[in-house]
């Protein structure tokens, strides 16, 4: 199985910029996707194929990299983005990273 | 719109057996396969296996073989996860989730566009 490598938490102020990163255990091309989940809810989708945005995301969330390295950015972070983020692969069997907790200070 | 609805909460006995439903609405139930995902209280998101919508054909992941089966009602739009002979550490919430796709002309590239609102199984005595 690919393993997905996330940070398991961060704090930032509204109105700052945010980079959460996600490491895969092996190349994974650019089929990576992000997802936000908040307490009680599904996750739902931000950016799929590594960088290209969803419809009806606000474009303050972007998605990059390739290979093993990736990044979802939010500039700037607003409170309503306190949630935890998902990275996920599809180059083979899906898997997750383990999340990270974004807390707004 | 699309919608991917999930049947209610459940609380069940070790031993015993559950089945929860997922009914999608606003698409081709067979254009899409449907996959489940697992997610304990507290812990992150573990996916389980997927199923065939257009030929009924379930693959498990490995963790997920065994007591798990996905079924369909297609003339329902519904796929199915029933769960036998419950353990405790089977007490987490179960999401359906569309299988999407972008093509890009050579390749079918495949993402979960869609989720269900999850349903809490807890298992206790």
């Amino acid at each position: 199985d690919t393993v997905l490598t996330q940070s398991p938490a961060l704090a930032v102020s509204p109105g700052e910029r945010v980079t959460i990163s996600c490491r895969a255990s092996e190349s994974v091309s650019t089929l990576m996707h992000w997802y936000q989940q908040k307490p009680g809810q599904q996750p739902t989708l931000l950016i799929y194929l590594a960088s290209n945005l969803e419809s009806g995301v606000p474009a303050r969330f972007s998605g990059s990299g390739s290979g093993t390295d990736f990044t979802l950015t939010i500039d700037p972070v607003e409170a309503d983005d306190t949630a935890t983020y998902y990275c996920q692969q599809s180059w083979n069997d899906p898997t997750f990273g383990g999340g990270t907790k974004l807390e707004l200070k | 719109q699309i919608q991917l609805v999930q049947s209610g909460p459940e609380l069940k006995k070790p031993g015993e057996s559950v089945k929860i439903s997922c009914k999608a609405s606003g698409y081709t139930f067979t254009d899409y396969a449907m996959h489940w995902v697992k997610q304990a209280p507290g812990k992150g998101l573990k996916w389980m296996g997927w199923i065939n919508t257009y030929t009924g054909k379930p693959t498990y992941a490995d963790d997920f073989k065994g007591r798990f089966v996905f079924s369909l009602e297609a003339s329902a739009s519904t796929a199915n996860l029933q769960i036998s002979n419950l353990k405790n550490e089977d007490t987490a919430t179960y999401f359906c989730a569309r299988w999407g796709y972008y093509y890009d002309g050579t390749y079918y590239l495949y993402y979960f566009d869609y989720w269900g609102q999850g349903v809490m199984v807890t298992v206790s005595s």
